[in-house]
């Protein structure tokens, strides 16, 4: 089976702190993406990445950057969080061809202070 | 402009009984693809359906098809005989043509939850 990890299921941040969301996925798979879900407005992608070292913006990525060092890591980052960045996150992976879907986490309720 | 429009928010529907989703989409690329997720309380995104627009025929799944109408831009989603562990917020998405690196960028609707009865 597909496993997409993220590192933590709840956190609780200050304004201000810079803020590390991590994804691991274990099927080798060469596309990787960051959404955040608020409630009537389904999933929102921040970032996507198609290779390693590779990024590209989403639909909002103002306050976010990504990094992707690894094949199977890719990582959200709030340069300095805010409150409306109070969100569920999620991460999901996929192989590049097109239709493939796409294989989700569970999911980092983040909550800033 | 909205790209994928679910105009149902809440659904109900009895136990053993069908119910359609709704689902249109806009796009004048000629090659996309239509994905449905389900999303239980829980949390977890799961991956239920997918039809491609040069798909001959309409994607079946088990209990779930794909009622799709390629000129009314509309892939609804269907379940026959529910369960009430169907209950969940259901999402329609649409790949997009992607030319960086390939592969399949989604754009995803606001959902519709589905709530079971007895």
């Amino acid at each position: 089976d597909v496993k997409v990890t993220q590192s933590s299921r709840y956190l609780v941040k200050r304004t201000g702190e810079k803020v590390f969301l991590e994804c691991v996925q274990d099927m080798d798979h060469e596309n990787m993406f960051w959404y955040r879900q608020d409630p009537g407005l389904g999933l929102r992608l921040i970032y996507f990445s198609y290779d390693v070292k590779m990024k590209e913006k989403g639909d909002i990525p103002e306050g976010y950057s990504v990094s992707r060092e690894k094949k199977e890591r890719f990582s959200l980052i709030l340069e300095s969080a805010s409150t409306n960045q109070t969100s569920m996150y999620l991460c999901a992976s996929s192989f590049r061809q097109s239709n493939q879907p796409q294989h989700f986490g569970d999911g980092t309720r983040l909550s800033i202070l | 402009a909205q790209k994928i429009t679910q105009t149902q928010p809440g659904m109900f529907v009895q136990e053993k009984e069908a119910v359609t989703l709704d689902c249109t989409y806009d796009t004048s690329d000629p090659s996309y693809g239509l994905f449905w997720y389900k999303q239980p309380s829980s949390g977890e995104m799961i991956f239920l359906i997918y039809q491609g627009s040069y798909d001959q025929q309409n994607a079946t799944e088990g209990r779930y098809s794909l009622n799709f109408q390629k000129a009314r831009k509309s892939a609804n989603l269907v379940i026959s005989a529910s369960q009430l562990g169907d209950s969940a917020m259901y999402f329609c998405a649409m790949r997009e043509k992607w030319v960086t690196g390939g592969g399949n960028k989604l754009t995803f609707g606001t959902g519709t939850q589905l709530k079971v009865e007895l």
